[in-house]
C-alpha cells in the first residue's frame, strides 16, 4: 500500500539557511500534519491542513511557514535556521476533512534535518 | 489543557515474558481519541490502534491487546510472549475533538516507553 512520501530523508544546513521539506500524503488522504521530533523526545505538533487551509496549529516557530496545495501536497518552509532546528520532521496524512479528529494518522518516513 | 503521561521511562524484559505499558491521560473533552504508535529503532512512526472516548471495549490483536479505561483514565497497552522485534519506543497519544474549528488536530504525544526485549 502506498504510504506517505516525504523528501529530502536528509538535509544539512547552516545556521540561518533556509529549509524546505515536501510531504506527500497517502492517496486520497486530505489533511496533512507536520510534527517535529528532536533526539530522545516525543513528536511535537507543528501545524495541520485540510483543502489548503490551515486546520490546527501546534508550537510551530514564527520562523517556520506551511502550506498545502491543491493536489493535497505539503510544504514546511523553515528561515534562519538555528542549530536547536535541528530534529526529526515527520508529516502526516489522514482521511476525514473536517471530521479528520480521531482519525489514525499515517507517518512519513520523516526527514532528518541537521543544522550546522 | 490535554496531556499525556507515560511514566515508564524504559522497560527492559527477556523474550516471551509479558509486559504492559502504561499511559495516563488528562483532558477536558468529553470527546478524545487515543492511539498507540510504536517507533522502532529505524525512526519511522507505526500506528498500532485508535480508541475514541465513547468505546471502553477491550481488544486484542494477535499478542497485543489494550485496556481503557475512562474511570481512571488510563489506556494501557499489553504485549503478550515478547519478542525481539517487539523492542522499541512506544507512544500513547491523545486527540481532542474542540482544539481547532478545523476538525483536523493535532495530536499530544507521551513522553514515550523504551521497550527492550532481551532475546
Amino acid at each position: 500500500a502506498a504510504g506517505v512520501i516525504q523528501s529530502p530523508r536528509h538535509l544539512i544546513k547552516e545556521k540561518r539557511e533556509t529549509a524546505t521539506l515536501k510531504c506527500y500524503p497517502i492517496p486520497r488522504h486530505d489533511t496533512v500534519y507536520w510534527y517535529q521530533q528532536g533526539p530522545g523526545q516525543d513528536p511535537q505538533f507543528l501545524i495541520s491542513f485540510y483543502e489548503k487551509m490551515q486546520s490546527d496549529k501546534g508550537s510551530i516557530p514564527d520562523r517556520f511557514s506551511a502550506q498545502q496545495f491543491s493536489d493535497y501536497h505539503s510544504e514546511l518552509n523553515m528561515s534562519s535556521l538555528e542549530l536547536g532546528d535541528s530534529a526529526l520532521y515527520f508529516c502526516a496524512s489522514s482521511p476525514g476533512g473536517t471530521s479528520a479528529t480521531g482519525h489514525e494518522q499515517y507517518f512519513g518516513p520523516g526527514t532528518r534535518l541537521t543544522v550546522t | 489543557a490535554q496531556k499525556v503521561t507515560q511514566a515508564q521511562t524504559e522497560i527492559s524484559v527477556v523474550e516471551k515474558e509479558d509486559v504492559t505499558l502504561d499511559c495516563v491521560y488528562e483532558t477536558r473533552d468529553t470527546t478524545y481519541y487515543l492511539f498507540w504508535y510504536k517507533q522502532p529503532p529505524s525512526g519511522e512512526l507505526v500506528f498500532l490502534i485508535r480508541r475514541n472516548s465513547f468505546d471502553e471495549q477491550n481488544e486484542i490483536s494477535g499478542r497485543y491487546s489494550w485496556n481503557f479505561q475512562k474511570s481512571t483514565s488510563s489506556f494501557n497497552f499489553t504485549i503478550t510472549a515478547s519478542q525481539v522485534v517487539d523492542s522499541a519506543v512506544y507512544f500513547c497519544a491523545l486527540s481532542e475533538s474542540l482544539n481547532s474549528g478545523g476538525g483536523a488536530d493535532g495530536l499530544t504525544f507521551g513522553k514515550g516507553t523504551h521497550l527492550i526485549i532481551q532475546p
